[in-house]
């Protein structure tokens, strides 16, 4: 099985720089997904690790240990529109016909204030 | 962008109904996915498909059923609502092993 623990809430301050955790514990192991989800609407995507390092995209970038089983997602220049929920998904060889199995954390509230 | 798209949006329905969660994408991607998410909960995978004719069911135990005659198309069916279907679906869709999934705007749903 899967496990994914990510804080469940955090407050920065617009322009400030915010840094959200996520530890997994997984098995056959396929990259790690970070999505964007505002309230009431779909996630979207924002990075995707699959060997160790920073990803950077922007204001905003991903990290990945996958000997720690550890990942960060970090948002720079924070803007009131980042206020949403932050979902750290792994992605692990599970599904028969090759496809990748997705396993959600419960997310990461973020609210940004002024 | 991703081109997943899902209707209605919004569906507000009475106990016992048939009803069908249409989830179509444009991209040819093979792979097909649906979610089930309570407010603030996290996204539990009920249903998913490698491509045309292949289903199989997720880690959350659904009362849906789903079916694939077409790569594009992926349609969910609750043959008898119950207030416990209550909930956001959401479809998704990837191109193959490893890609990225990108998410059609859901379907909130309340059964009376």
């Amino acid at each position: 099985g899967q496990n994914i623990d990510q804080p469940t809430e955090m407050t920065a301050t617009e322009g400030a720089i915010v840094q959200i955790n996520c530890t997994y514990q997984t098995s056959g192991f396929n990259g790690l997904f970070w999505y964007q989800q505002h309230a009431g609407e779909a996630p979207t995507f924002l990075s995707y690790n699959v060997l160790d390092g920073l990803e950077e995209k922007g204001r905003f970038s991903s990290f990945l240990s996958r000997s720690k089983g550890y990942s960060y997602l970090l948002l720079k220049e924070l803007q009131m529109k980042d206020s949403a929920s932050y979902l750290c998904a792994v992605s692990a060889y599970i599904l028969t016909g090759g496809g990748n199995k997705l396993t959600f954390g419960t997310g990461t509230q973020l609210k940004v204030e002024l | 962008e991703a081109d997943i798209y899902q209707t209605p949006r919004y569906l507000v329905i009475g106990t016992g109904k048939k009803i069908t969660l249409e989830c179509s994408q444009t991209m040819g991607h093979d792979k097909m996915y649906w979610y089930q998410q309570d407010p603030g909960m996290e996204l539990h995978l009920i249903h998913y498909s490698y491509g045309v004719n292949s289903t199989e069911k997720g880690d959350l135990s659904s009362e849906s059923t789903v079916s694939r005659i077409r790569t594009e198309h992926f349609p969910l069916t609750l043959e008898s609502a119950r207030p416990s279907h209550t909930s956001q679906y959401l479809c998704a869709s990837s191109r193959g092993q490893g890609e990225t999934q990108y998410f059609g705007p859901g379907t909130r749903l309340l059964v009376l």
